[in-house]
């Protein structure tokens, strides 16, 4: 399994930038990062996914070093809105490899105002 | 747009009742998956189907059973209910890659 490890929280506020970083040292050549982001009581929702380098959205970007062996994802100017929880997944297509995804127990961000 | 729609939304059990998680997906996607979570925790991957016919067990496979007739449907089968399995279950659909989208959970508390 490619698993990953997280801050398990932060604590941020409004209008700053955050940057959550996750560790994921046994990445096979295949894998992708992806990230979710899941508020309480709802199902995870997908933010952003890469291979390398650096990938931008109109939410997020992700920052990808080139050995893979970490990820940073960064939200520009944080809302209580985004106060959730992010999950960081390593993992390449499905199908008999679907094993492989691994979700962790995520970082808990806190936005205060 | 519909997407991934569980039922029921909430539902208790008492310890030894069984019950079907249902689930369904109008993206015609052909992967789809059940995960548990826990207070406080991730979720974990009880079964997944890669097609119509096909299903495997995930992390957490005990207790539980599924079946995959159609694209559309992936139910989850409680088969004797324990205060263990309280928890809250989401099901997952997937064409390929890393993009999973998530329904919106049922809650299930076993007593």
């Amino acid at each position: 399994l490619a698993k990953t490890t997280q801050p398990i929280s932060m604590d941020s506020y409004e209008g700053q930038e955050v940057n959550i970083t996750c560790s994921h040292n046994n990445i096979a050549t295949n894998d992708y990062i992806t990230w979710y982001q899941q508020f309480p009581s709802q199902g995870p929702r997908f933010i952003i996914q890469g291979y390398k380098t650096k990938v931008t959205n109109e939410v997020a970007s992700l920052f990808i070093p080139a050995d893979r062996k970490s990820s940073t994802l960064s939200l520009p100017r944080v809302s209580l809105s985004d106060t959730a929880v992010y999950y960081c997944l390593v993992g390449h297509g499905y199908g008999y490899n679907f094993n492989k995804f691994y979700f962790g127990s995520g970082t808990k961000l806190n936005v205060k105002p | 747009n519909a997407g991934v729609t569980q039922t029921p939304k909430f539902q208790v059990l008492k310890t030894g009742q069984s019950m079907t998680l249902q689930c369904a997906q109008d993206m015609n996607h052909e992967y789809m998956s059940w995960y548990r979570q826990d207070p406080g925790m991730g979720l974990r991957l009880i079964h997944y189907s890669v097609g119509a016919g096909i299903t495997d067990q995930g992390e957490v496979p005990n207790g539980y059973n599924v079946s995959r007739s159609t694209t559309e449907d992936f139910p989850l089968r409680l088969l004797s209910a324990a205060p263990s399995q309280t928890s809250v279950y989401f099901c997952a659909s997937s064409e390929s890659g890393n993009t999973i989208y998530f329904g919106e959970g049922s809650w299930l508390t076993v007593v």
